[in-house]
């Protein structure tokens, strides 16, 4: 059974750190793209950061690109999201999902965590 | 990037009803078309992909349509578990999109 289980939230300042893991279980990990996606309280969903199965190919969104880092230790079958200069507005559940291609369809995801980025 | 419209913003139905949820995208997206569910307090769950292939283990009952820039979810007959928000997304184009959900509430 594919298991996907968040962690790593949590309360932080404007201009903190933050690193979201994401284990997985029930697949060959280094198979798959892992992405993160996020969900601002109440609203939509948007595509975070996303990375290749050998971690060689990373890709992430305007909003987040030179702030978080997105990296995957496949010994340990985990995804990682290195989150620095945390704004308000990167206040959401951040949710780590399976593809077989970066652009989806995402056909596992975990649980969610919660980050939250307030004074 | 391409942007996806869903509507109708808030769809109020009875169990046993008919919903038909639409999504439109700025530009074509061909077949490439997602759709997802999610129930409030989880994770979305993959229902529909490339427009009209059921996930696995999605209920018959769940079908999807549409190709280009126009694109429809129907659930035939609502069950009381199909009360949750839709979202639609687009993997053709980078980055890839969602839209802004479609809200599936009982009258």
């Amino acid at each position: 059974e594919v298991q996907l289980v968040d962690s790593g939230g949590g309360s932080v300042q404007p201009g903190g750190s933050l690193r979201l893991s994401c284990a997985a279980s029930g697949f060959i990990f280094s198979n798959y793209v892992m992405t993160w996606v996020r969900q601002a309280p109440g609203k939509g969903l948007e595509w975070v950061s996303g990375i290749s199965g050998s971690g060689g190919s990373t890709y992430d969104a305007d909003s987040v690109k030179g702030r978080f880092t997105i990296s995957r230790d496949n010994s340990k079958n985990t995804l990682y999201l290195q989150m620095n200069s945390l704004r308000a507005e990167d206040t959401a559940v951040y949710y780590c999902a399976k593809s077989t291609v970066t652009t989806g369809p995402f056909d596992y995801w975990g649980q969610g965590t919660l980050v939250i980025v307030s004074s | 990037e391409i942007v996806l419209t869903q509507s109708p913003a808030t769809l109020s139905l009875s169990p046993g009803e008919r919903a038909t949820l639409s999504c439109r995208a700025s530009q074509s997206v061909s077949s490439y078309l997602v759709w997802y569910q999610q129930k409030p307090g989880q994770a979305p769950r993959l229902l529909i992909y490339d427009a009209s292939n059921r996930a696995t283990g999605i209920p018959a009952r769940f079908s999807g349509s549409g190709s280009g820039t126009d694109f429809t979810l129907t659930i035939s007959s609502l069950e009381p578990e199909d009360f949750a928000v839709y979202y639609c997304q687009q993997r053709t184009n980078w980055p890839p999109t969602f839209g802004g959900g479609t809200k599936v509430e009982i009258k």
